[in-house]
């Protein structure tokens, strides 16, 4: 089976402009939640979906949004991008229901804001 | 709110050898569930172990095993027979058992393992 899969692996945007992330959860698994991983710290929650429905905020500002598809697939929107906004964005799926669990990680996308 | 805490910022231990990576965290809350993530340079975060608070006995998973210590909210992360694989970023994480499925990472601890 395919694990998480984010597309792009790396993006170079300027400030000002808006971003797409995508995110495509393991086989089975409802729940999406995005992180962004700043250099040299851990990841930070930006948002929970789970049966398109958000689940769970982080302390973001509103530039940052997010939804969830038919088919679970995710996107993580980012409008008015500064330069603070350079991170790892990592997407992870979960089957909701099992904490226990955890998560499983896709590779993330570096974007890079100039 | 939950905070981890990760004091170690860098360790290295030679291969073959035993190495642990410490965690605390602190938390209101009387069940809980903790992780240890490895994050290797291609920067997928694996989950190598986990804990869940109302169990008392240490989790274990091969050369992987945990020191949790609940009434000190330590969560510590022991490595036997390091190998140069396990040469990564360690994150130790937290996750309440109710409400938001959130994890609440630490800063976490680079790995060096020397040959």
């Amino acid at each position: 089976d395919a694990g998480v899969t984010q597309s792009p692996t790396h993006l170079i945007k300027t400030r000002g402009q808006h971003v797409t992330l995508r995110c495509s959860p393991i086989s089975g698994h409802k729940s999406v939640s995005w992180y962004q991983q700043v250099l040299g710290q851990g990841p930070q929650f930006i948002f929970q979906y789970y049966e398109k429905e958000e689940r769970g905020r982080g302390n973001f500002p509103d530039r940052f949004s997010a939804r969830q598809f038919p088919n679970y697939s995710s996107e993580l929107n980012v409008n008015a991008l500064l330069l603070g906004d350079s991170a790892l964005y990592l997407c992870a799926s979960s089957l909701l229901g099992n904490r226990d669990y955890g998560y499983t990680f896709g590779s993330g996308t570096r974007l890079t804001v100039v | 709110a939950q905070t981890v805490t990760q004091s170690q910022p860098e360790m290295s231990v030679q291969e073959a050898e035993t190495v642990t990576l410490s965690c605390t965290y602190d938390t209101s809350e009387n069940n809980y569930y903790l992780f240890w993530y490895k994050q290797p340079p291609s920067r997928q975060m694996i989950l190598v172990i986990r804990q869940e608070a109302y169990k008392q006995q240490n989790a274990t998973e091969n050369r992987f095993s945990v020191n949790f210590q609940k009434a000190a909210k330590s969560f510590s992360l022991k490595i036997s027979d390091s190998q140069l694989g396990d040469t990564a970023m360690y994150f130790c994480a937290f996750m309440r058992s109710t409400g938001s499925y959130q994890l609440t990472f630490g800063k976490g601890t680079k790995l060096s393992v020397i040959p």
